[in-house]
């Protein structure tokens, strides 16, 4: 079975400051997808950044990067620079062809930012 | 223009009503799902439909059904609601679906 595990159900952050998000994953396969997705209150499911796993270079979006270490089977996200809309649950999720490539998510990280 | 959209955004009903949730994408996607996200929050795929043709059919019970006239619509259709069935319920529509999904903005499910 495939699992997405985000070990952190809560993180705080002051503005500004920066925060990383953890997570794991478990697959016998080489070749998959890793996302974050992030859901402020109104709920609506944002995507983040995504990474394939034949790449090694982490991929990077403004403030938002991961750390993509495929071995250790970890893919953490990185905020620089908190903002206060930053506010919200972030999702981990995995795909590939096993899963039927449905998005299997993590149990989620729920971020807090204070001013 | 909405992505894809989901009518209605919130639904609250009686136990043992019957009810529909629509689904409708306007970007031209092959392939569209239905999630439930539970009251912790955890997010689980229920179908995929791929150019109306049913591809993912996790373990649902047998109330849930969805139905896809045309690739470009998901609808689902819950029996005799119980309970346990409230929840938020997600439409979500890929091309590409290494790329990600595109999400509806939910319809919250209250059964009461």
């Amino acid at each position: 079975a495939q699992t997405v595990t985000q070990s952190q159900p809560e993180m705080s952050v002051q503005e500004a400051e920066t925060v990383t998000l953890s997570c794991t994953y478990d697959t016998s396969e080489s070749d998959y997808y890793l996302f974050w997705y992030k859901q402020p209150p109104s709920r609506q499911m944002i995507l983040v950044i995504r990474q394939e796993a034949y790449k090694q270079q982490n991929a990077t979006e403004n403030r938002f990067s991961v750390n993509f270490q495929k071995a250790a089977k970890s893919f953490s996200l990185k905020i620089s620079d908190s903002q206060l809309g930053d506010a919200a649950m972030y999702f981990c999720a995995f795909i590939n062809s096993n899963s039927g490539y449905a998005l299997n998510f993590g149990k989620g990280t729920s971020l807090l930012v204070t001013p | 223009d909405t992505a894809v959209s989901q009518t209605p955004k919130y639904l609250v009903t009686q136990m043992g009503n019957d009810k529909s949730i629509k689904c409708e994408q306007n970007l031209g996607h092959d392939t569209m799902y239905w999630y439930k996200q539970d009251s912790k929050k955890f997010l689980k795929i229920m179908f995929s439909y791929n150019n109306k043709e049913l591809i993912i059919n996790e373990t649902v019970p047998n109330r849930f059904s969805p139905k896809s006239p045309d690739k470009a619509h998901l609808n689902l259709h819950i029996n005799s609601l119980e309970l346990g069935d409230s929840a938020v319920y997600f439409c979500a529509s890929s091309q590409i679906t290494y790329r990600g999904y595109t999400f509806g903005s939910g319809t919250r499910l209250t059964v009461v």
